[in-house]
């Protein structure tokens, strides 16, 4: 399924740099779901935003990363002041409207290397 | 909080032997249950989902799976497995009206030719 774009696929950031990541949804899904899988572990939920909207955080570090997701324009996972341990994949669901249960369409991540 | 529990993280198996991966999950209210599957360099997609009616559930490319809810399991099932089986499995839950997915930590099958 193409339908779900992230970019950049691959990102290499020094320790205190920023990272920006970002996904466009399918065509007429207005959720996005973001998603971080670490080495060896599961896909852990982080934010579930609609536009314009966070709907629910409760994944999120409290710390150095916010989403957003813009009337206009991909949703943007941002991480400031990187550390080693924000090494990892990032993925990006979309599903259609709040609510639905279904399936959740993922993008092919990003993954994000500190150095 | 509920949780997802993937017994084997590592599965090694010959073409053609049966598969079974192990999922149980922690929420005791209603529940829809998914199997996802990360083949090497792609994203992840939907093997089958249940929601309600026939607990065994039949997917894409073979697979199949139980729901047995006094046992809080939902294992996944294949007969006979290929060497394009090779992949990431992930069991995954979500509860009620909620859209969010909890995943186990996923399985990794290898299958030798």
């Amino acid at each position: 399924n193409a339908g779900v774009m992230q970019n950049p696929r691959h990102l290499v950031r020094r320790r205190g740099q920023e990272a920006r990541l970002r996904c466009s949804p399918m065509k007429g899904h207005s959720h996005v779901y973001w998603y971080r899988q670490l080495p060896e572990e599961g896909l852990k939920f982080m934010v579930y935003l609609q536009k314009e909207n966070i709907i629910d955080e409760s994944g999120m570090p409290k710390e150095r990363f916010s989403a957003e997701f813009p009337k206009e324009g991909p949703s943007i996972l941002r991480i400031q002041q990187v550390v080693r341990g924000d090494s990892a994949a990032y993925f990006c669901a979309s599903s259609p409207y709040r609510g639905h249960t279904g399936e959740l369409f993922f993008g092919e991540g990003s993954r994000l290397t500190v150095l | 909080a509920q949780s997802v529990s993937q017994h084997n993280h590592h599965v090694i198996l010959s073409e053609a032997a049966s598969l079974e991966l192990g999922c149980n999950y922690s929420y005791g209210g209603t529940v829809n249950l998914f199997w996802y599957v990360q083949y090497p360099g792609q994203h992840l997609q939907l093997l089958l989902k249940y929601f309600s009616g026939d607990p065994l559930v039949k997917g894409i490319k073979g697979f199949e799976a139980e729901f047995i809810k006094s046992k809080f399991s939902f294992n996944l099932r294949k007969p006979s497995v290929q060497w394009s089986d090779t992949a990431e499995y992930f069991c995954a839950v979500t509860h009620g009206g909620d859209s969010t997915l909890t995943f186990g930590k996923g399985t990794m099958l290898l299958v030798s030719p």
